[in-house]
């Protein structure tokens, strides 16, 4: 169980154009849901907090006009890299949170490695 | 900030050696603890949530100690095998939602056979 899928695993795209990456729950529902990025050698930086039916919480730093995050059901949660450029390359990996949890443990997707060229 | 320090960063230890890792982390306001294995080219997996002073988590070779009064949780891996090669991951809750998990850096362990 608490299965959650990332897609794609992995896209190359042009300076300026826009990618989405989709972080679905498989089998439980997830109100919440989190975005990191991982940049080589560091760790997982939090990006924003995606709550299913309300506005993205994002952290100190992170544009929430270039990452655009929607939570539009309880088992998926997309981010959008808008106008994308090579500083935008990096590791982006969600995790989701259960709803019937209550010690704050996060079940991980897969990542999506971005190439912006 | 939450500073959520690892040591080491990387660990190269042989088959059959026994082998720990820190985390340290402020002590003030302390909630939970989390220890997450990462592999590479998988997702990271929990290990552990630790509430409690003086906690002492096991799952098979692997255990885990928290001391909340001064700041630090081991991560003791007994007799390591070369599948247990992966980045080892510390984390708390926080973030500007105060619902996410802020990880520490990991520490990265080899395993030779």
């Amino acid at each position: 169980g608490a299965v959650v899928s990332q897609h794609p695993s992995r896209v190359i795209c042009k300076s300026g154009t826009s990618v989405k990456i989709e972080c679905r729950s498989l089998d439980f529902q997830a109100t919440t849901m989190f975005w990191y990025r991982q940049f080589p050698k560091q760790s997982l930086m939090l990006m924003a907090t995606s709550n299913e039916g309300s506005k993205a919480t994002y952290e100190q730093g992170v544009e929430k006009d270039k990452f655009l995050i929607n939570h539009a059901s309880l088992t998926l949660s997309t981010l959008t890299v808008t106008s994308a450029h090579p500083e935008d390359s990096s590791f982006y990996i969600c995790s989701a949170r259960d709803l019937a949890g209550d010690t704050y443990e996060q079940y991980f997707g897969p990542g999506t490695r971005l190439t912006v060229t | 900030i939450l500073n959520v320090e690892q040591s080491p960063q990387s660990l190269h230890v042989q088959e059959g050696d026994s082998t720990n890792f820190t985390c340290s982390f402020p002590s003030s306001n302390f909630y939970a603890l989390h220890w997450y294995r990462w592999e590479t080219a998988k997702s990271p997996e929990a290990l552990f949530v630790m509430t409690l002073n003086g906690d002492e988590k096991k799952k098979g070779r692997i255990s885990a100690t928290l001391n909340t009064k001064e700041g630090y949780s081991y991560l003791y891996i007994k007799g390591s095998q070369p599948e247990d090669s992966a980045t080892y991951l510390c984390a708390f809750p926080g973030g500007q939602a105060g619902t996410a998990l802020i990880f520490g850096k990991g520490t990265t362990l080899s395993v030779s056979s």
